[in-house]
């Protein structure tokens, strides 16, 4: 079993519908958690950053940590179709430098 | 300002043979780290390098993979005698300080490169 799940999919919506991205873990010392936003042929981007359980709000993007669930979520409302990419969560424990990915959700948005 | 860049971007070998990867970080950073980009497994970490020194080379998948750093700069992967199952994307991203202290840096990509072994 890998350290972190995430639904590969492809995931496709209509333009301006709500998007959500999950990924379930195993490691309970997981503390820092990450997604990422890749366009193809391109290099990861970090898109949002939360620390510990919670909610994080950048725009149109809002991040959830469920820790006690092991299981955090990216919400994207108003979906346009530059956003269309593959999708990343990413997680590491205090102090630790290596990060442990899922292996991504690809996302299409249709106009 | 520049980002973190990688060369070459393709690299096509026949199996058997060896290859150098390099990645240039962003001026500055002291953090450099490798992963390997698979279809279908998501990127999986390879190695990590403080400066010059590499306290962390758990993911090195054989011992025909290596890499250093040199001044606190260039750092190059190595992978010798490739098989067809080391095809990937090779990405290296670098954050500019320790980390230790604040539990985590943000880590900036380059855009790989792309091994495909023949």
């Amino acid at each position: 079993q890998k350290e972190v799940e995430q639904d590969p999919g492809p995931l496709s919506v209509p333009e301006g519908a709500i998007v959500s991205l999950n990924c379930t873990y195993s490691n309970s010392a997981f503390q820092y958690f990450m997604w990422y936003r890749q366009y193809s042929r391109k290099g990861p981007e970090l898109l949002m950053y939360t620390y510990s359980s919670g909610n994080k709000e950048d725009g149109r993007f809002t991040a959830q940590v469920d820790k006690s669930s092991k299981y955090i979520s990216l919400f994207i409302r108003d979906s346009q179709p530059s956003d269309s990419a593959t999708y990343l969560c990413a997680m590491t424990e205090f102090g630790n430098e290596k990060l442990t990915f899922g292996t991504g959700t690809r996302l299409t948005i249709i106009p | 300002g520049a980002g973190v860049s990688q060369s070459p971007s393709n690299k096509v070998t026949e199996k058997g043979k060896d290859v150098e990867l390099r990645c240039d970080p962003i001026s500055g950073h002291t953090a450099l780290y490798w992963y390997r980009q698979s279809l279908g497994q998501g990127l999986e970490f390879l190695i990590y390098f403080q400066g010059n020194s590499a306290p962390d080379k758990s993911g090195l998948p054989s011992d025909r993979f290596s890499a250093e750093r040199t001044g606190g700069s260039v750092s190059t992967l190595t992978i010798q005698r490739t098989q067809q199952e080391d095809s990937a994307v090779y990405l290296c991203a670098s954050s500019p300080e320790e980390g230790a202290s604040i539990g985590t840096d943000t880590q900036y990509f380059g855009p790989g490169t792309r091994l495909t072994v023949l």
